[in-house]
């Protein structure tokens, strides 16, 4: 149990073209879902957290306009890099957590596989 | 705030040697949550322990055991007989049910085990 997804795996784009990556919880409802960013042999960024059926709550020094996210569903969140230029090349992670109530996450999170998304 | 403090970058051992990875942890809260994550060479982070704060019984599994102690703030990871297989970057983090309920990570630590 406890399986989440990420597609894609990998994605090269041109500089100024934007992104869609998705993240799946295939056995569980996800009320709240996170995205991460990692860079080389660093630990995890939180970006942001998403709850379904509201906004994202984004960290302090993420741009909300140029990283989009949606929680349409308890099972799918998406990030959308909007306009992407080689400074956005990085490993993107999400997890997902059942939680008990939206913004109350006590519960353990589990995590996709990651994209990595180059920028060209 | 809270922090996660994980002092060794890497640690490299050879097969069947016994290896502990130390994590520090900071939070004034008295309701939180400790984890270890796994993190292999292909990049997903697997989910190894959960551990609340008022829970301090150690746990084992296979080779496998954390320490977990209030006292110290501590909650450190040991491999048993180590593999190749184990050879990662290992993440502790903490999350706090009065903080941000955000979970803040360790920097982790690469461990590499030698044939």
């Amino acid at each position: 149990g406890a399986v989440v997804s990420q597609h894609p795996s990998r994605v090269i784009c041109k500089s100024g073209t934007s992104v869609k990556i998705e993240c799946r919880s295939l056995d569980f409802q996800a009320t709240t879902m996170f995205w991460y960013r990692q860079f080389p042999k660093q630990s995890l960024m939180l970006m942001a957290t998403s709850n379904e059926g509201s906004k994202a709550t984004y960290e302090q020094g993420v741009e909300k306009d140029k990283f989009l996210i949606n929680h349409a569903s308890l099972t799918l969140s998406t990030l959308t890099v909007t306009s992407a230029h080689p400074e956005d090349s990085s490993f993107y992670i999400c997890s997902a957590a059942e939680g008990g109530r939206p913004g109350w996450v006590t519960d353990t999170q589990y995590f996709g596989p990651g994209t990595r998304l180059t920028v060209l | 705030a809270q922090k996660v403090t994980q002092a060794q970058t890497e640690i490299s051992v050879v097969e069947k040697e016994d290896v502990t990875l130390d994590c520090v942890y900071e939070t004034r809260d008295t309701t939180y949550y400790l984890f270890w994550y796994k993190q292999p060479p292909s990049g997903e982070l697997v989910f190894l322990i959960r551990r609340n704060s008022f829970d301090e019984q150690n746990e084992i599994s296979g080779r496998y055991s954390w320490n977990f102690q209030k006292s110290t703030s501590s909650f450190n990871f040991t491999i048993t007989a180590s593999q190749v297989v184990d050879s990662a970057v290992y993440f502790c983090a903490l999350l706090t049910q009065g903080g941000s309920e955000k979970l803040v990570f360790g920097k982790g630590t690469k461990l590499t085990v030698n044939p």
